[in-house]
C-alpha cells in the first residue's frame, strides 16, 4: 500500500459544528503532517507529528486540534470554525521527517 | 519563507521536453532540492530530489548546476496530464531544527495540444 487516504473528500459544516478529518497511511511512515491550502495558494504547514508525538504546531488556532491515535492514523478535530477556514486540508506522511513527503488527495472543507 | 524563485507560468507543447527552472542562490551545503507537482484539486505529488549530482527517475530528470545555485526539472516528453503547478523546494537533510518543507508559489505549467 503506497498511498495516503483522507476522509471525507468533501465536508460542509456550520460554525457551531464539531467535525473531524481523518488521514491514514500503511507505509510504515513515522512522520505525518497536516497542511492547509487556500485557493490558488501553495500548501501551508499546520502540524507535524513524529513518532506519534506532536513536534510542530505552526501557530494554528485552537479551533483546530490534531490527534495521532497510532502510527498509521492522523485526525484533525474541528470546532467553532470560521468561514475563512474554508480550504483544502491535506495530509502527508514520510518515512521520517528527513524524507520526502507523500500527500493524500485532501478534504475540501466549506464552513458556512 | 521559501528560498527559491520560479517563473509563475510556462507553456510547453505536447510531446516536447518541458524544462522548469528554479533559482536557489542561497542554498546551503546540506540542503537538497526537491520537486513536487500539484495537479488541479489533487494533493501534491513528489517527483524527485537531489543534492549536487544530476538525478533521473521514471518521471523526470533533475539537473543541478555545479555551483548549486539553480536547477532545472526536465519532463522529457510532456503530456496533457503533466499540466500542473510545479514546486521547487530546498530543505536540509538532516533537517535543521524546525525546518520543514516550505512551498513557494511554484510554476504553473500548461501543456498545450
Amino acid at each position: 500500500d503506497t498511498e495516503v487516504t483522507q476522509t471525507p473528500k468533501h465536508l460542509v459544516m456550520g460554525m457551531t459544528n464539531k467535525k473531524s478529518l481523518k488521514c491514514e497511511q500503511h507505509m510504515g511512515h513515522r512522520a505525518m503532517y497536516w497542511y492547509k491550502q487556500k485557493a490558488k495558494k501553495p500548501p501551508e504547514l499546520m502540524f507535524v507529528y513524529s513518532y506519534e508525538k506532536l513536534s510542530i504546531n505552526e501557530s494554528v488556532p485552537s479551533r483546530f486540534s490534531p490527534e495521532c491515535p497510532n502510527s498509521s492514523l492522523l485526525n484533525l478535530h474541528l470546532h467553532a470554525l470560521q468561514p475563512e477556514d474554508s480550504a483544502l486540508y491535506l495530509c502527508a506522511s514520510s518515512w521520517d521527517r528527513e524524507y520526502e513527503q507523500y500527500f493524500g488527495p485532501g478534504t475540501r472543507l466549506t464552513v458556512t | 519563507d521559501a528560498k527559491t524563485t520560479q517563473p509563475p507560468s510556462m507553456d510547453c507543447a505536447e510531446g516536447r521536453a518541458a524544462n522548469l527552472p528554479c533559482n536557489h542562490s542561497t542554498i546551503s551545503g546540506n540542503e537538497y532540492v526537491y520537486w513536487y507537482r500539484q495537479i488541479h484539486s489533487q494533493g501534491p505529488q513528489y517527483i524527485i530530489h537531489g543534492l549536487k549530482n544530476n538525478e533521473t527517475n521514471e518521471m523526470a530528470s533533475l539537473i543541478i548546476t555545479e555551483d548549486r545555485k539553480s536547477s532545472t526539472l526536465i519532463l522529457p516528453h510532456a503530456t496533457l496530464r503533466d499540466t500542473a503547478v510545479y514546486y521547487c523546494i530546498v530543505r536540509a537533510r538532516p533537517a535543521n531544527y524546525g525546518q520543514n518543507f516550505v512551498f513557494g508559489p511554484g510554476t504553473r505549467l500548461s501543456v498545450l495540444p
